[in-house]
């Protein structure tokens, strides 16, 4: 089993905050990094498919970056509302057709 | 709208009971898989098939078996459910290429009494 940690575990933002959170992986063998958002009573939503080294992707005002070479991946929300509340996963793809999840970070968005 | 459909979203039974989780999906994906999320565990992956009737262990199959008869279907087998299983359970369905992310259901909440 591999360790893919997320930190902070849980973070409380005021409405118009910017936030961030990471995802650190081993660092050897990499292929892919997905990032995804769980909101309460649905299903996880894929956000972002990260492969290359430096990558950079954005969707509104998320966004997220990575650096393969020390392991680990960055997701920024700028300005924060309330609907961005949700956990937030990041996925590793290893091997054997198989991703690891990280434990999350929960994000709630005080209005 | 692609999606993945488990059966269940909440359900109760009872210990020693025989379980059945089932997951359909519409998108022609051939790789499945049934998570478990547990409170500060993450996901868990307990089995996953990458075409029918082909199947792979995750890292907490013990307790768990699966079917594949056909593409879009992927069954989730309690065998005797024991107290230990309660937990939410996640179907998805990804495509071969790591390229693409998963697709998961909706869950469904287990409890075993």
């Amino acid at each position: 089993i591999l360790n893919v940690e997320q930190s902070p575990q849980s973070l409380h933002v005021q409405e118009g905050d910017s936030t961030n959170f990471t995802c650190s992986f081993p660092s050897s063998n990499f292929y892919a990094l997905h990032w995804y958002r769980w909101e309460t009573a649905k299903s996880p939503e894929a956000l972002f498919v990260m492969t290359l080294n430096g990558d950079e992707k954005k969707k509104g005002r998320i966004s997220a970056t990575l650096n393969t070479k020390e392991g680990y991946s960055y997701l920024y929300i700028k300005g924060s509302q309330p609907e961005d509340s949700a956990t937030y996963l990041c996925a590793f793809y290893y091997t054997g057709n198989q991703f690891y999840f990280g434990t999350g970070t929960s994000l709630t968005v005080i209005p | 709208d692609v999606k993945v459909t488990q059966s269940s979203r909440y359900l109760v039974k009872r210990t020693g009971e025989k379980v059945f989780l089932e997951c359909v999906q519409d998108m022609d994906h051939e790789n499945m898989f049934w998570y478990r999320q547990d409170p500060g565990l993450g996901l868990r992956l307990i089995y996953f098939s990458y075409d029918v009737k082909m199947k792979e262990k995750g890292d907490i199959p013990e307790g768990y078996s699966v079917s594949r008869e056909k593409k879009e279907r992927f069954s989730l087998i309690l065998e005797s459910a024991s107290t230990n299983q309660t937990s939410m359970y996640l179907c998805a369905s990804r495509p071969l290429q790591v390229y693409y992310g998963y697709t998961f259901g909706s869950g469904t909440r287990l409890t075993v009494v």
